[in-house]
């Protein structure tokens, strides 16, 4: 069963870092890519980042230069560096697999909340 | 950047009743076009695939159509579970989603 799990969100001033992880299983991060949506308050979906098989990194125009994405094959995770946070980075942060060239994403996780606010 | 716009915002319906949602892509996207049902605490989930592409384990009162820049995502017949927000999302160039369809039940 394909499972993805997220964790780190929380709490975090302007200006602050916070790091999410994705814990994932039944399948290995390597094999596919895996991306990062978020969805503000009472907005829609705004997609994030994407890692893709080789291991090179996406990014959205609105987190580029402060967002990093990396993974651990060992570990079968994936990491969302968050740097120079702004109050419009709040937001349920989910981690999703997402099918190669057709690009829609298949599974997704439950989410995790990250609030940057003074 | 792909703009995707989704009509209407909000649709209430009753059990039982058909609706459809549409959304259009500010140019041509060819199938690039995926339909996400969304509720509150829950992950999202993928309804519909390459426009008309039934995904594994959902139910068949579910349907999509459309190419280019139009799109249709259709429920046959509302059931209880299906009052949620639903999302479009283009995979053409990078990924972009429409602003939500909120279902509620009339």
């Amino acid at each position: 069963e394909v499972q993805l799990v997220e964790s780190g969100g929380g709490l975090v001033q302007p200006g602050g870092s916070l790091r999410l992880s994705c814990a994932v299983s039944g399948f290995t991060v390597e094999s596919t890519y895996v991306s990062w949506v978020r969805q503000a308050p009472g907005k829609g979906l705004e997609w994030v980042s994407v890692i893709y098989r080789d291991g090179s990194p996406y990014f959205a125009d609105s987190v580029k230069g402060r967002f990093t994405i990396s993974r651990d094959n060992a570990k079968n995770m994936v990491f969302l560096q968050m740097n120079s946070l702004r109050v419009e980075d709040t937001a349920v942060y989910y981690c999703a697999r997402e099918v190669p060239v057709d690009g829609y994403f298949d599974s997704w996780g439950q989410g995790t909340l990250v609030t940057v606010s003074s | 950047d792909i703009q995707m716009t989704q009509s209407p915002s909000s649709l209430s319906a009753s059990v039982g009743d058909r609706v459809t949602i549409t959304c259009r892509a500010s140019q041509s996207i060819g199938t690039y076009l995926n339909w996400y049902q969304v509720k509150p605490g829950k992950a999202p989930k993928l309804l519909i695939y390459s426009a008309s592409s039934l995904q594994s384990g959902v139910s068949s009162r579910f349907s999509g159509s459309g190419s280019g820049t139009d799109f249709t995502l259709t429920v046959s017949s509302l059931q209880p579970e299906d009052f949620a927000t639903y999302y479009c999302h283009q995979s053409s160039e990078t990924h972009s989603f429409g602003q939500g369809t909120k279902l509620e039940i009339k």
